[in-house]
């Protein structure tokens, strides 16, 4: 298996402009997360899907931030209008189940100038 | 508001002795206790989980459970430099519900 793929790896960009993270789960894992990490946050929960539905977005920041998952196999997080403190880096991870382990993806490293 | 605390470190150790990481939580209605390992610049990996107080032990690794205090640990016997990274520790609460994880502590093995 590939693993979690995420897309683009390294995103720059300037204050005001549209970001878009995409993200493939892992082929039959029915869970999908999206983190962000930074250095004084640590990693930060900011939604997760179950079969695609949004179970638990009260981590998203503010209404800025949007999370789809259209279909199993994708999923997207979208800032708008994006600003500096953004910056930081996002995970997608996916999992199995409800007790089982988070398997993360590679991680989108995301400057907003 | 659950947390989960852990010393940021860094924790230094020479090569071969014992890294002993530290996790506590706040909520007591915790059932999954999970640690990761995360390289600079890279995406967390999983090391172990444990679900049961006691110890649980894969290698080098022994995961430790104490609900009673809400307390989780990672020993490293035979620290290896390549063991220095963050750790993370994670903590799930039950069915359906996401990992809250601390914000870890940096181990560095010296050779």
């Amino acid at each position: 298996d590939a693993g979690v793929i995420q897309s683009p790896r390294h995103e720059v960009t300037e204050m005001g402009q549209e970001v878009t993270l995409r993200c493939k789960p892992i082929s039959g894992h029915d869970y999908l997360f999206w983190y962000r990490q930074t250095m004084m946050r640590g990693l930060e929960l900011l939604i997760y899907f179950n079969n695609n539905v949004p179970i638990d977005d009260s981590g998203m920041p503010e209404d800025r931030f949007s999370a789809k998952m259209p279909n199993a196999s994708f999923s997207t997080l979208k800032i708008q209008p994006s600003e500096p403190r953004d910056s930081a880096v996002y995970f997608c991870a996916s999992s199995p189940g409800t007790r089982e382990t988070q398997y993360f993806g590679p991680g989108t490293r995301l400057l907003v100038l | 508001q659950k947390e989960v605390e852990q010393n940021s470190g860094p924790l230094s150790v020479p090569e071969g002795a014992i890294a002993s990481l530290n996790c506590t939580y706040s909520d007591r209605g915790s059932q999954s206790f999970f640690w990761y390992r995360q390289y600079s610049g890279k995406s967390p990996e999983l090391i172990m989980f444990i679900y049961s107080n006691g110890d649980k032990e894969d290698g080098r690794f022994t995961a430790q459970l104490n609900k009673a205090s809400q307390y989780v640990s990672l020993l490293i016997r035979d620290s290896q430099p390549s063991d220095s990274a963050t750790y993370l520790c994670a903590v799930k609460a039950g069915e359906g519900t996401a990992l809250i994880f601390g914000k870890g502590t940096t181990l560095s093995v010296s050779s």
